[in-house]
């Protein structure tokens, strides 16, 4: 299983909700990460994992808040977002302590704040 | 800090023609370099990454990409572009000496491919 999975695929939320995307993944990657896409744009690191434990945090807003409760399983908790946080998420994951290898991508939650 | 330049954000090939996507890094070390496809709406896929055990390197779908030190380039071709080769390519590099695989990513190149 090489894959990445994330959850949902779509997600539209006003600007007082609370949501979480999701991402799972299975193949012993202890590294986990979040980046940020905006239409156009390359996609933007948000947050790194390691082993579980918060390692890079590149200066992202207090309402994205990140989880990863187990070395599958990583989650992103959204509050009181803007519009233009609208983009898409990309979670993505990687083997930990290694220098050559690639990070693998989901396909990623398009997120639409209205 | 290192990073990587993608010139031209569009590039435009007949279906059979030569596809050339240009990428140049900037490093003081020697770098990783990664070459990933995204199509639309989804997320990145790996077409092929240096990592310093070859020079020329093949990849899926037909790609191969070239590390010319002496240019600081990590060019990405395919022989013949197919209509599905449409897709944003974004040229990515990482450093040495982190446990992870953060990635810094250039602009991109969106390839257009007409019949």
């Amino acid at each position: 299983d090489t894959e990445v999975t994330q959850t949902p695929k779509h997600l539209v939320m006003g600007m007082t909700n609370k949501k979480s995307l999701k991402c799972e993944q299975h193949m012993g990657h202890r590294a986990m990460y979040w980046y940020k896409q905006k239409a156009k744009k390359p996609p933007e690191l948000m947050f790194v994992y390691s082993y579980e434990k918060l390692s890079i945090n590149e200066s992202v807003p207090s309402r994205f808040s990140p989880e990863c409760p187990n070395s599958s399983l990583l989650n992103l908790h959204l509050h009181a977002l803007q519009p233009e946080d609208s983009a898409l998420y990309l979670c993505a994951s990687s083997p930990a302590g290694s220098t050559n290898t690639e990070a693998f991508f989901g396909q990623g939650t398009r997120l639409t704040v209205v | 800090a290192q990073s990587v330049t993608q010139l031209g954000s569009h590039v435009s090939v007949s279906e059979g023609a030569l596809v050339l996507l240009r990428c140049n890094y900037s490093s003081s070390v020697p770098p990783y370099l990664f070459w990933y496809v995204q199509y639309p709406n989804q997320g990145l896929q790996l077409l092929l990454k240096y990592t310093s055990a070859a020079t020329l390197v093949k990849g899926i779908n037909g790609f191969e990409a070239e590390f010319k030190k002496s240019e600081t380039s990590f060019h990405l071709t395919k022989p013949s572009a197919h209509m599905s080769d449409a897709a944003e390519y974004f040229c990515a590099v990482r450093g040495r000496g982190s446990g992870y695989s953060t990635l810094t990513f250039g602009k991109g190149t969106m390839l257009l491919v007409s019949p």
